[in-house]
């Protein structure tokens, strides 16, 4: 499985956009960019994924770099809610019911 | 949709006993993952079932871990006998690998498993 590098902690200020990078330099064709988050005491939620154009839903944004060895995460207005820990997965597109590898992910803190 | 759910949500047992974890996928999912999590090791997949079968079982730490999955909507994961560094927590997830978009997985909120 192809591996991700992400910082292991980050701060932001509450209603500040965050930006979450994660390098993937070693992604593959068929290899979607997969985020989940992790609140305390919880399993972990999906956030958004994309393969290779940039995506948007309610939670978050995705920019995915042209070359794809890299993308960011993007909160728009951080939310004490939204402190987590950030997990970047690569998944195979063609393995839909394959496994999600969890790395160490970004320790993500938001202070009022 | 209740989503994946999971028991018991916390247990605490003594070294040597049993101790059998049980989950339910959504309902329609055909793929179930059993993950344990500790501080040391961050979120460690232990097993996988497509369809009812385990398909990568290389994570299950060693013979005392046994993970079952009789039918669509049920699985079990078995620790016997237990040990003190088998406590984590232990998640359940699911996902169906019928879709060709990149599949959500859904997790349950987990098993807190303490073994004194």
């Amino acid at each position: 499985d192809a591996k991700t590098t992400q910082p292991n902690s980050m701060e932001s200020n509450e209603e500040e956009p965050v930006h979450l990078p994660c390098n993937h330099s070693t992604i593959s064709g068929t290899d979607y960019i997969h985020w989940y988050r992790q609140l305390p005491s919880q399993g972990p939620e999906y956030v958004i994924h994309g393969l290779t154009s940039n995506v948007n839903n309610r939670m978050a944004s995705l920019a995915i770099a042209e070359d794809r060895k890299s993308s960011t995460l993007i909160l728009h207005r951080a939310t004490l809610r939204d402190a987590a820990v950030y997990y970047c997965i690569l998944r195979d597109r063609y393995n839909q019911g394959g496994k999600l590898i969890f790395g160490q992910g970004t320790e993500l803190s938001v202070k009022p | 949709d209740a989503g994946v759910i999971q028991s018991p949500r916390h247990e605490v047992t003594e070294m040597g006993q049993e101790v059998t974890l049980r989950c339910k996928p959504i309902s329609g999912h055909n793929s179930l993952f059993w993950y344990r999590q500790t501080m040391m090791r961050g979120l460690e997949l232990l097993i996988y079932f497509n369809n009812n079968v385990p398909i990568d079982d290389s994570g299950m730490p060693e013979d005392r871990f046994s993970a079952k999955m009789p039918n669509a909507s049920f699985s079990t994961l078995k620790i016997q006998p237990s040990e003190p560094r088998d406590s984590a927590v232990y998640f359940c997830a699911s996902t169906s690998s019928t879709s060709s978009s990149g599949n959500t997985i859904y997790f349950g909120e987990g098993s807190w498993l303490t073994v004194v």
